[in-house]
């Protein structure tokens, strides 16, 4: 089975703080995804990943930024953690396109900034 | 990018009875369509999809959706929910492989 993983299910940062958010998948998959989700908003896409060391903005990069060093590693950074950052995230791989099936999910990590 | 809308933000249901989820998304050429199931505090996981051939598609957990090209919809359906139903249910597009999202629909099962 595919499996992506978060490093961590709960966090609790201090504002102006820099956070990482640790993810890795053990497919070889080729994409992978950083999303937000809010209530009401659904998932939102912060950033994406079609190989090591590319990235691309999503819908909302603002206070965000990734890294993506080896295929099965790709890490959301935020610069300085402010309160309106509290959300669940959620990270994803899936093939790339040409034999696309679909995207899996981590189990996300749920972010609190105080 | 795909665009997609759940059209209802809250579906409360009884059990064993059935559910209809809805879900349209912007039209577009060779669009995939998928729908995500989100317990508590857990992650996404795939109920169905859809990538092509036959348009009505079976999923996990007696689960199908019927994918319609002309009203650019895909709705999901069950005949009959448990209390273990409860949960947000997630429709997603994509036409290369960045996924957009609906809002979710939180299904609350009563007995």
């Amino acid at each position: 089975d595919v499996k992506v993983t978060q490093s961590s299910r709960y966090l609790v940062k201090r504002t102006g703080e820099k956070v990482f958010l640790e993810c890795v998948q053990d497919m070889d998959h080729e994409n992978m995804f950083w999303y937000r989700q809010d209530p009401g908003l659904g998932l939102r896409l912060i950033y994406f990943s079609y190989d090591v060391k590319m990235k691309e903005k999503g819908d909302i990069p603002e206070g965000y930024s990734v890294s993506r060093e080896k295929k099965e590693r790709f890490s959301l950074i935020l610069e300085s953690a402010s309160t309106n950052q509290t959300s669940m995230y959620l990270c994803a791989s899936s093939p790339r396109q040409g034999r696309y099936t679909e995207a899996f999910f981590g189990q996300g990590t749920r972010l609190t900034v105080v | 990018a795909q665009s997609v809308t759940q059209l209802d933000s809250q579906v409360p249901v009884f059990e064993e009875a059935p559910v209809e989820l809805r879900c349209n998304y912007s039209s577009s050429v060779s669009v995939y369509l998928f729908w995500y199931v989100q317990y508590p505090n857990q992650g996404l996981q795939l109920l169905l999809k859809y990538l092509s051939g036959s348009t009505l598609v079976k999923g996990i957990n007696g689960f199908e959706a019927e994918f319609n090209k002309s009203q650019t919809s895909f709705h999901l359906r069950k005949p009959s929910v448990h209390i273990s139903d409860t949960a947000e249910y997630f429709c997603a597009a994509t036409n290369d492989y960045k996924l957009s999202f609906g809002a979710g629909t939180t299904v609350t099962v009563r007995a």
